[in-house]
């Protein structure tokens, strides 16, 4: 079947304007996490959604980065005001939920902040 | 709080040699073990895994690891690699038996494997 998608596959934007990630997980998977994947920082998790439960946003690094997973499906990052230093690949996984399950990734998203 | 140090930032390696690639962690609880592989420009893709049971673990591609519970280690190794296996490779854990679902990442080791 069709693994994780992610959408744009690249996005180019300026400083200060907000931008929007997509995710489409795998059929069937309940759980979904967001990752960031940069030079200085290598992957660093940036939050989790599992069923109905309140999401983990521990690491969502600034108040300008959210996200939210509609109809428990499909997953939205949102990051405010954009900053250079939000620079990176944004990565997204899905698995069936529990902490023990492999998590499948997609592609990426490779955000670019001129 | 958790970490992972992976002790070498490249190995390079001739072909059909053997390679071992060095994992750390540090918990103060018990984490399940991963260890991933990235293509150049592909998304990440697991390897093996440890839960509990057999220290010994068999993945794909011919790699195994070892769970050293003393030594927290869980190093990856492979008997005789291929150009193919020319990648980066992540060690992660996640903490056993509770809700969360977050891995925490090693800084990764870049295989190069040389004809």
């Amino acid at each position: 079947g069709a693994g994780v998608s992610q959408s744009p596959s690249n996005k180019v934007t300026e400083k200060g304007k907000d931008v929007e990630l997509r995710c489409d997980p795998i059929s069937g998977h309940t759980a979904l996490y967001w990752y960031r994947q940069s030079l200085g920082q290598g992957l660093e998790f940036l939050i989790y959604f599992q069923g109905n439960s309140a999401p983990d946003k521990s690491g969502l690094p600034s108040d300008r980065f959210s996200a939210e997973r509609t109809g428990g499906s499909v997953s939205t990052l949102t990051i405010q005001r954009t900053q250079q230093e939000d620079s990176a690949v944004y990565l997204c996984a899905s698995s069936l939920g529990y902490p023990e399950d492999e998590q499948f990734f997609g592609p990426g998203t490779r955000l670019t902040v001129l | 709080a958790q970490s992972v140090t992976q002790l070498d930032s490249q190995v390079p390696v001739f072909e059909e040699a053997p390679v071992e690639l060095r994992c750390n962690y540090s918990s103060s609880v018990s984490v399940y073990l991963f260890w991933y592989v990235q293509y150049p420009n592909q998304g990440l893709q697991l390897l093996l895994k440890y839960l509990s049971g057999s220290t010994l673990v068999k993945g794909i591609n011919g790699f195994e690891a070892e769970f050293n519970k003393s030594q927290t280690s869980f190093h990856l190794r492979k008997p005789s690699v291929h150009i193919s296996d020319t990648a980066e490779y992540f060690c992660a854990v996640r903490t056993a038996g509770s809700n969360t679902g977050k891995l925490i990442f090693g800084q990764g080791t870049t295989l190069q494997v040389k004809p």
